[in-house]
């Protein structure tokens, strides 16, 4: 089946900080993935759409300045928070849709974000 | 866009009893519709779908209905056991963007 991977699972940084989040599809081309965002004991919120090549489409009330969406490749795209705040701790789950035409999405394992 | 709601926010069963969680959908062009079971700390995994050119899509203790008309769709599982006790989420798509509306999820406890 196809297999989806993000990187890193888990960090931990200082407020200020920027972090980088790569999610890649591993046996398949990607020509879209999609960024969400779940907090503790909430559904999975999507954050932006991203397609190779082009630039991300952002969900209503998601600050494209802030959080940075690159798709150099049909394989990798990366999700980068900038100038991290304690309340972007959540964890940020990434996915990838096989262009077949029959929706399925691939989920990457996550990466937990914590700003102290 | 699409809104999809989910209930109930909690469901609690007996180990061998059934459990069925309900979606709406409010956008008739949606025509791509899969429940995920989420672990603690995991990726949604992905345990059955239905596309709307189908009424309902069974596999093993798990099936799944649709009502386009109603706009309604849900999960059934039978035969419930310890380890379904976890978060599920409907969604909803519309196959030419791919994009997912999630429901609120729905934690199902499963007591032994």
């Amino acid at each position: 089946g196809a297999v989806v991977s993000q990187h890193p699972s888990r960090v931990i940084c200082k407020s200020g900080t920027s972090v980088k989040i790569e999610c890649r599809s591993l046996d398949f081309q990607a020509t879209t993935m999609f960024w969400y965002r779940q907090f503790p004991k909430q559904s999975l919120m999507l954050m932006a759409t991203s397609n190779e090549g082009s630039k991300a489409t952002y969900e209503q009330g998601v600050e494209k300045d802030k959080f940075l969406i690159n798709h150099a490749s049909l394989t990798l795209s990366t999700l980068t928070v900038t100038s991290a705040h304690p309340e972007d701790s959540s964890f940020y789950i990434c996915s990838a849709a096989q262009p077949t035409g029959h929706n399925e999405q691939f989920f990457g394992p996550g990466t937990r974000l914590t700003v102290l | 866009g699409e809104n999809v709601e989910q209930h109930p926010s909690t469901l609690s069963v007996q180990e061998g009893d059934s459990a069925v969680i309900k979606c709406t959908y409010s956008d008739s062009a949606s025509n791509y519709f899969p429940w995920y079971k989420q672990e603690l700390g995991k990726r949604p995994q992905l345990i059955i779908d239905i596309r709307s050119n189908v009424g309902e899509k069974k596999d093993q203790r798990i099936a799944v209905t649709l009502n386009k008309t109603a706009k309604h769709f849900s999960l059934h599982i039978t035969e419930t056991q310890p380890e379904d006790s976890a978060v599920y989420f409907c969604a909803a798509s519309i196959r030419s963007d791919y994009k997912l509306s999630f429901g609120a999820g729905t934690t199902v406890t499963v007591r032994a």
